[in-house]
């Protein structure tokens, strides 16, 4: 079963506005965190934002907030003020916490792609 | 600057040669890893190292091979053994996998071709 579920392949939104793109989560951990990266299209993979599950308050970074509801385990990503340079595939991951035989690697989900139109 | 350097950006292999991707990090972090991306299938994990000396096998491991002699360094051997290299490689590192919040920073990615 998939643990992380972008439902969203594709995103589009006019500059200047605000998208939220989605991402729900399975786990049976109390503790885990979840991250969102950028992929532009060089390639690089790039860190956003992280959320631990701890966390009472939702995480922001500049332009990114994450929607952390965790009773309905999702961990949106909103991005306030669309840039033409925010055009890019988004990841969201999650790393559960410590088991017997979890390695405690990323989950990854197979991403949205948003475009920002000028 | 403190970061994840991958070398080559770009790398062809003729079928049944083995191919080594570089990846040396300076942000002191003990833990490495290396993934696949194909098209649609998003990140997959091949190895991953949480310290010098060791290393474990990810999802995907059969056909590639690593080692991790310094802390620096997680090259990536791909071996004739794998049958679809074609892919963009990540090399990523954190600093330690026993904590959920960790967060893991990427390399540039390398993207190999068989030819």
């Amino acid at each position: 079963a998939q643990k992380i579920t972008q439902t969203q392949p594709g995103m589009f939104v006019q500059e200047k506005e605000a998208v939220t793109l989605d991402c729900t989560y399975d786990t049976s951990d109390q503790s885990y965190g979840l991250f969102w990266y950028k992929q532009p299209s060089s390639g690089e993979m790039i860190f956003l934002i992280y959320q631990g599950s701890y966390d009472e308050q939702n995480a922001t970074e500049g332009r990114y907030s994450l929607n952390f509801q965790k009773a309905r385990k999702s961990a949106n990503l909103v991005i306030s003020a669309s840039q033409l340079g925010d055009s890019a595939m988004y990841f969201c991951a999650m790393r559960e916490g410590y088991n017997a035989g979890n390695n405690r690697k990323l989950i990854w989900g197979l991403g949205t792609s948003l475009a920002v139109n000028p | 600057d403190g970061g994840i350097t991958q070398s080559p950006k770009y790398l062809f292999r003729k079928e049944g040669q083995n191919v080594t991707l570089s990846c040396e990090q300076n942000l002191n972090h003990d833990a490495m890893y290396w993934y696949r991306q194909d098209p649609g299938q998003g990140l997959r994990l091949i190895y991953y190292s949480q310290i010098v000396n060791d290393f474990q096998k990810g999802d995907i491991a059969e056909g590639y091979s690593v080692s991790r002699e310094k802390k620096e360094s997680f090259p990536l051997t791909v071996t004739s053994a794998q049958k679809n290299p074609t892919a963009f490689y990540l090399c990523a590192s954190s600093a330690d996998t026993y904590h959920s919040g960790n967060t893991i920073y990427f390399g540039e990615g390398s993207w190999l071709t068989v030819v």
